[in-house]
């Protein structure tokens, strides 16, 4: 297991909802990605923080949104939910001296 | 742009026999790819990388691939299946910018291995 943690490890929300998920990062690591995992698709890239600034992001509308804190942990914020943004969250970590990143157990977002 | 193709939706094997999961990749530039596996659940776990070098790359849990440049393709091996190593697959290749990478994935390959 990595030291990659995320919060919730669901959650349900109704479209329309905002929701905010939680990553801590693995020690030593000061770069965050977030990715998007739908049903039966793999992981596809939503934004990166690196030292608490976005330095790349994805095809994915403003409505995603990050923050990154000192302490190198990371908020990924979801406004006006729709239902296709129903799919696994994934946090994942690296640093200036890993070229591996390393990811999170997930949070399963569900919205009705 | 990268890219990766995994050309099977599933693979089955018995248990004890080798097993391969194919990965085909796209780039400009030298390659940086990876191999991740999913079990149910789970978040993705890392199994292996290559970046350079030794064509035969060998990583976590007994697996190893085999990078071949000719034919674009970085295939993940096993020379004897396990039940527990039936989760889902996924290839990678990293891209990269000015101060920042991603990690992009293949649609992956479920394994399943039978008894």
């Amino acid at each position: 297991e990595t030291g990659v943690t995320q919060s919730p490890t669901h959650l349900i929300k109704t479209r329309g909802q905002q929701v905010t998920l939680r990553c801590s990062s693995q020690s030593g690591h000061n770069t965050v990605s977030w990715y998007q995992q739908a049903l039966g698709q793999g992981p596809q890239f939503i934004f990166q923080y690196y030292r608490e600034e976005e330095n790349g992001r994805g095809n994915f509308p403003p409505r995603f949104s990050g923050l990154q804190f000192p302490n190198y942990s990371s908020e990924l914020n979801v406004n006006a939910l729709e239902l296709d943004d129903s799919a696994l969250y994934l946090c994942a970590s690296s640093s200036d001296r890993t070229d591996t990143q390393y990811f999170g157990p997930g949070t399963r977002l569900t919205v009705l | 742009a990268q890219s990766v193709a995994q050309p099977e939706d599933q693979v089955n094997v018995a248990e004890g026999n080798p097993l391969t999961v194919k990965c085909t990749y796209s780039v400009s530039g030298n390659p940086y790819l990876f191999w991740y596996v999913q079990y149910p659940n789970r978040g993705l776990q890392f199994l292996l990388k290559y970046i350079t070098g030794d064509n035969l790359v060998k990583g976590s849990y007994g697996f190893e691939a085999e990078f071949n440049k000719s034919q674009t393709s970085f295939h993940l091996k096993k020379p004897s299946a396990l039940v527990s190593d039936s989760a889902l697959y996924f290839c990678a290749v990293r891209e990269d910018w000015a101060g920042g990478f991603k990690t992009i994935f293949g649609a992956g390959t479920r394994l399943f291995v039978k008894a």
